[in-house]
């Protein structure tokens, strides 16, 4: 079975700073999806970033990017120009990519990201 | 909709209550997914409706949950003698298929808590 671990409970960054939340993953599959969601108070989850096993650029979306490592496992997300309403949990999630598969998402424990003015 | 909507927002019922979570997925999307979760944890996979039909109820804890999708639309997550172990926030997703590319979409969750 997969699993998803973030081990950083909490982060917090400066305004206009950098931050990087660690993520990785245990699987035996090779073409899978991995994704980073983020969950203000409100609740609802937003995707920040997908990335897809098969390629290997590492993707990005405006101030969000990943560090991709297929070998190792780990599906790390940059924030970069940290705002204030970027203050939220942040699940690293995992899909198979397999046929048989309901693609439902498999997700870490999550990272709290607190950004300071 | 514009998104995915679940209602009610929160919930507070007593325990050995009977209660239904609605959620009313994107239009036209045919894949809708109810997640679990709970204090300081990830969602967790509950159920899966391809459709009509439940494709996937390996997440479900016991069977005092159960699902529905009559129409293919709008699910609701029915939970009978709600223990206090149930509350949790209870999240619903929606996506156009199961295809592996298909980004899923949440809505704002129901807050289940069981006094």
């Amino acid at each position: 079975a997969q699993t998803v671990t973030q081990s950083q409970p909490e982060m917090s960054v400066q305004e206009a700073e950098t931050v990087t939340l660690s993520c990785t993953y245990d699987t035996s599959e090779s073409d899978y999806y991995l994704f980073w969601y983020k969950q203000p108070p409100s609740r609802q989850m937003i995707l920040v970033i997908r990335q897809e096993a098969y390629k290997q650029q590492n993707a990005t979306e405006n101030r969000f990017s990943v560090n991709f490592q297929k070998a190792a496992k780990s599906f790390s997300l940059k924030i970069s120009d940290s705002q204030l309403g970027d203050a939220a949990m942040y699940f690293c999630a995992y899909r198979t990519s397999s046929r048989g598969s309901q693609g439902n998402l498999i997700f870490g424990k999550g990272t709290k990201l607190s950004v300071k003015p | 909709g514009a998104g995915v909507s679940q209602t009610p927002s929160n919930k507070v019922t007593e325990k050995g209550k009977y209660v239904e979570l609605r959620c009313d997925p994107i239009s036209g999307h045919t894949a809708l997914y109810w997640y679990r979760q709970s204090l300081g944890q990830g969602p967790e996979f509950l159920i899966y409706f391809q459709g009509t039909g439940a494709a996937d109820d390996s997440g479900l804890p016991n069977d005092r949950f159960f699902a529905v999708r009559p129409e293919g639309s709008v699910s609701t997550l029915k939970i009978q003698r709600t223990e206090r172990g149930d509350s949790a926030v209870y999240l619903c997703a929606s996506s156009k298929d199961r295809i592996r590319s298909e980004v899923a979409f949440f809505g704002q969750g129901t807050r289940l808590t069981v006094v």
